[in-house]
């Protein structure tokens, strides 16, 4: 079962701007984490927050974690064409039970058109 | 540090036939967790081995199962093959598989005729 849920499906955005990606989830957590996947290929990682931290940036993201309405977002600034992608949050339910999964949300592609 | 590999990187086969899955985790990582990517169902977790040890498995038919090396290297089989088992299957290896970051290999393209 898929706990995340993204919002928007799709995003289409000029070369230069910003896009927002927001994810929810259903049960505790302890991180949740952030992925870009181009045309079917591996997932490259792209950042980590635990459940204890409320924001965290590489270079040009920025991620927030909202764990009591269960939500987080994904904020790329400046966005350049190549950001054009599948972009996927994934949770790692609290409890010691969950080592080793990921829970997928089912994406959102990402058009930055130049 | 050499990332994940997953070796073959494309399968074709037909139903009914077995196939094995290699992936290799960046060296130092002990855990390694084994997806499954389609269209319909997006991707969902099949299991993960720690130390040689299955910790966690998902919900999947027996067919599928996995083992992992005292190098950490891990396999991943499907048994009697089925059309909707065409997928990309994803390997993804982590310190612990506890609270780390996982790490992924480029897949394998599995199609089933």
């Amino acid at each position: 079962s898929q706990q995340g849920e993204e919002d928007p499906q799709a995003l289409s955005i000029q070369e230069g701007e910003n896009a927002t990606m927001n994810c929810s989830y259903k049960t505790s957590i302890n991180n949740l984490q952030w992925y870009r996947q181009n045309s079917g290929r591996g997932l490259v990682h792209l950042i980590l927050i635990r459940s204890n931290e409320r924001e965290k940036h590489s270079g040009r993201l920025r991620v927030t974690l909202d764990t009591s309405k269960k939500s987080s977002s994904l904020l790329i600034t400046a966005s350049r064409a190549a950001d054009t992608a599948s972009y996927f949050c994934a949770t790692e339910a609290g409890g010691s039970s969950n080592t080793g999964k990921l829970i997928f949300g089912q994406g959102t592609t990402l058009q930055v058109k130049p | 540090k050499a990332g994940v590999t997953q070796t073959p990187r494309y399968l074709i086969k037909t139903r009914g036939q077995q196939v094995t899955l290699s992936c290799s985790p960046i060296s130092g990582h002990r855990s390694v967790s084994w997806y499954q990517q389609t269209p319909g169902q997006g991707l969902q977790f099949l299991f993960e081995y720690f130390s040689e040890t299955q910790r966690n498995k998902g919900n999947f038919p027996g067919r599928f199962s996995g083992r992992q090396f005292s190098n950490s290297r891990s396999e991943m089989n499907v048994s009697t093959l089925e059309l909707g088992d065409s997928a990309l299957y994803l390997c993804a290896s982590s310190l612990s598989g506890h609270n780390n970051e996982q790490f992924f290999g480029p897949g394998t393209r599995l199609t089933v005729l």
